[in-house]
């Protein structure tokens, strides 16, 4: 099975801040990445797949980079809204692997 | 308005079955490729499994990690989803969701609506 490992696991960032989280994968996974955003009590939300298609709706403050082995997901302009959990998960290969989710926190 | 909308969780003993329902409404179920994933209580998502429309073969995958156990199918007269869960274990415990699986977008896909989740709990 690929494994997903994200990082940082938690991160505390002011509302204005340009937020990275890294989604690492255990082998080469060309671009077939996608990043979900869950907040509390909810259902994770698709944001983009591809490693970098934004899902229509999304707000353009989100981007993805990357390729093979390492992406990233940027928020440009942090947003109250914003707090959330968010999960990488590889599209490459089955079985489909998330990665264990990165807490953003607004401070 | 596109609705996901799970029933059949609760609370089971280890060795016990139980069977997910997930009832579809606002896109065409019948074209759709669905799966289920599933999330531990505070815990990350994991892949449960996925079927193909009837059109394209109505084929399922599993996770390996399930060990047969778990079985998805489809009434798409009826519009939903199924999970067919035996030999329950502990470690089964998490919540349940309903996706819409967009194959078409990734390899081996991507789930772009999800629906409420429903609780299982596996415990004495």
């Amino acid at each position: 099975d690929i494994q997903m490992t994200q990082s940082p696991s938690s991160v505390s960032a002011s509302v204005g801040d340009r937020v990275t989280i890294t989604c690492r994968a255990s082998q080469d996974i060309s671009r077939w990445l996608a990043w979900y955003q869950q907040q509390p009590g909810k259902a994770p939300k698709l944001l983009i797949y591809g490693t970098f298609s934004l899902i229509s709706g999304v707000p353009s403050r989100f981007s993805g980079s990357g390729s093979g082995t390492e992406f990233t997901l940027t928020i440009s302009s942090l947003q109250p809204e914003d707090s959330a959990t968010y999960f990488c998960q590889q599209s490459n290969s089955f079985p489909i692997t998330f990665g264990q989710g990165t807490r953003l926190e607004i401070k | 308005e596109v609705q996901l909308m799970e029933s059949g969780g609760g609370l089971v003993k280890p060795g016990g079955s139980l069977r997910l329902s997930c009832a579809v409404s606002g896109f065409t179920f019948r074209n759709a490729w669905m799966a289920w994933v599933r999330q531990p209580p505070g815990k990350g998502l994991e892949w449960v499994g996925r079927v193909k429309s009837n059109a394209d073969g109505g084929t399922t995958d599993h996770a390996t990690s399930l060990e047969g156990r778990f079985t998805i199918s489809r009434d798409d007269s009826k519009k939903t989803l199924y999970l067919q869960m035996n030999s329950l274990k502990t470690e089964d415990t998490a919540i349940y969701y309903c996706v819409r699986d967009r194959w078409e977008l990734l390899p081996v896909g991507c789930f772009d609506y999800w629906g409420q989740g429903a609780l299982v709990t596996v415990s004495s």
